[in-house]
Order: structure tokens, then C-alpha cells, then sequence
């Protein structure tokens, strides 16, 4: 059963500092995996999705890596604004109808 | 928002009564999925589809059943409702693009059972 960790559970960081979210997976054996934000009492916005043949994918401030062998992902966040506070969530998909499994998530606050 | 809606968006109901909620999209996506999110378990598969009239079990299935008889629509029902199944509902699509699948998140619908 795939297990998806995501440490720490809760970062503050200064304004202006990158941001380093990570995210691990114990069967490396997946289809495609998929970076959220969420804010309180709101749905999940997707933010990046890598697919397994790919190694990173980038988006503006955001970029997110991924080392299958390793059962690795980082999400970066370049020079962090408090707009970018919120919950950061992890999902790993399978082939078999991209069923995702989450992380607990990470809650990121900047502060000004 | 992948023009994704959920109804209702918010209901509180009472332990045995049926609940029934709904997911309804716009664009003909073929998958379509339903998650919990709960306190200290993140967010869990309770079913999906793959198509019309074609449903699998998730992760939490238990008590739950699902309904598929058009493309558009997805229905989550809670046949006798309990107070473990107070939580947020999350409907989603898969938008398929070659071997590219991301999926896009509803609003949610927040149920209470008392």
C-alpha cells in the first residue's frame, strides 16, 4: 500500500526566504505526481503535476522535482510572499485510474 | 475550477437519515472521483468512475455508495448516515491530455451528522 509522508507538518519562514516542501513515497512505482495548495475551509488548487518520465516541472516561483528511485518530491518556492501561506499538499498517482494517495500536508505561514 | 460544482455545500443532518450529495461537471471528463478529508487522516478515496455506470471502491468505501448514470453527474450517497461520516467531501476530475492526467478539486461540501 502506497504511504505518502510529508515533513515537517508546519514551517514559518520570514518574507523573502525560498521555501523547501517536501514529500515522500514508499512505492516508487507511480504514474504522475501532484502538488496542491490549500487554503482554510477551501478546496485543493493544483499547482504542478510531474508526470514519472519527468525529473522536475516549474511554474513561475514554483518549481517541484521528483526522484522516483529515491521516492522523492520537492516543492520549491522561490522568494516566499505571505500570500503563499497556506497548506501545501502532496498526492502520488497510479496507473490504474490515477487514483491519488495524499500527504498529511505541510503548513507554510510567511511572514511580513 | 474545471467547472466543477458540488451540492450542498454545506448540510447537517441527523444519525440514520439518507444523505445523497452531488458532483456535477461541465467539460465530459470520463474520471471522476470522491475523497474525505478528515483531521490527522489528510484526504482519502472514498470511490470513483471511469465512465458512465462504472464505479470502483477506494480507500474508505465502507458505507458509502456511488452513482454514475451520466457523464456529467457523480452522486455520493451515505445510505444511513453516521457520526464518523462528519467530514468534508471532495469531488474531482482527471483531465486526460495524452498520458498527462491532472486532476482538478471541487468546492467540497462540509457534513455534519449529530
Amino acid at each position: 500500500k502506497q504511504e505518502v509522508t510529508q515533513i515537517p507538518a508546519a514551517l514559518s519562514v520570514p518574507e523573502g526566504e525560498n521555501l523547501v516542501l517536501n514529500c515522500s513515497f514508499t512505492d516508487s512505482a507511480i504514474y504522475n505526481l501532484q502538488w496542491f495548495r490549500q487554503d482554510p475551509g477551501k478546496g485543493l488548487t493544483s499547482l504542478l503535476l510531474i508526470q514519472s518520465s519527468q525529473r522536475e516541472q516549474t511554474s513561475g516561483r514554483l518549481n517541484a522535482s521528483l526522484d522516483k528511485s529515491s521516492g522523492r518530491s520537492t516543492l520549491y518556492i522561490a522568494a516566499s510572499q505571505p500570500g503563499d501561506s497556506a497548506t501545501y499538499l502532496c498526492a502520488v498517482g497510479g496507473a490504474a485510474g490515477n487514483k491519488l494517495t495524499f500527504g498529511g500536508g505541510t503548513r507554510v505561514l510567511v511572514k511580513p | 475550477d474545471a467547472g466543477i460544482t458540488q451540492s450542498p455545500r454545506h448540510k447537517v443532518t441527523e444519525t440514520g437519515t439518507p444523505v445523497t450529495l452531488r458532483c456535477h461537471q461541465t467539460e465530459n471528463h470520463r474520471y471522476m472521483y470522491w475523497y474525505r478529508q478528515d483531521p490527522g487522516h489528510g484526504l482519502r478515496l472514498i470511490h470513483y468512475s471511469y465512465g458512465v455506470k462504472d464505479t470502483d471502491k477506494g480507500e474508505v468505501s465502507d458505507g458509502y455508495s456511488v452513482s454514475r448514470s451520466k457523464t456529467e453527474d457523480f452522486l455520493l450517497t451515505l445510505e444511513s448516515a453516521t457520526s464518523s461520516q462528519t467530514s468534508v467531501y471532495f469531488c474531482a476530475i482527471s483531465e486526460e491530455q495524452g498520458y498527462r492526467n491532472e486532476q482538478f478539486f471541487g468546492p467540497g461540501t462540509r457534513l455534519t451528522v449529530l
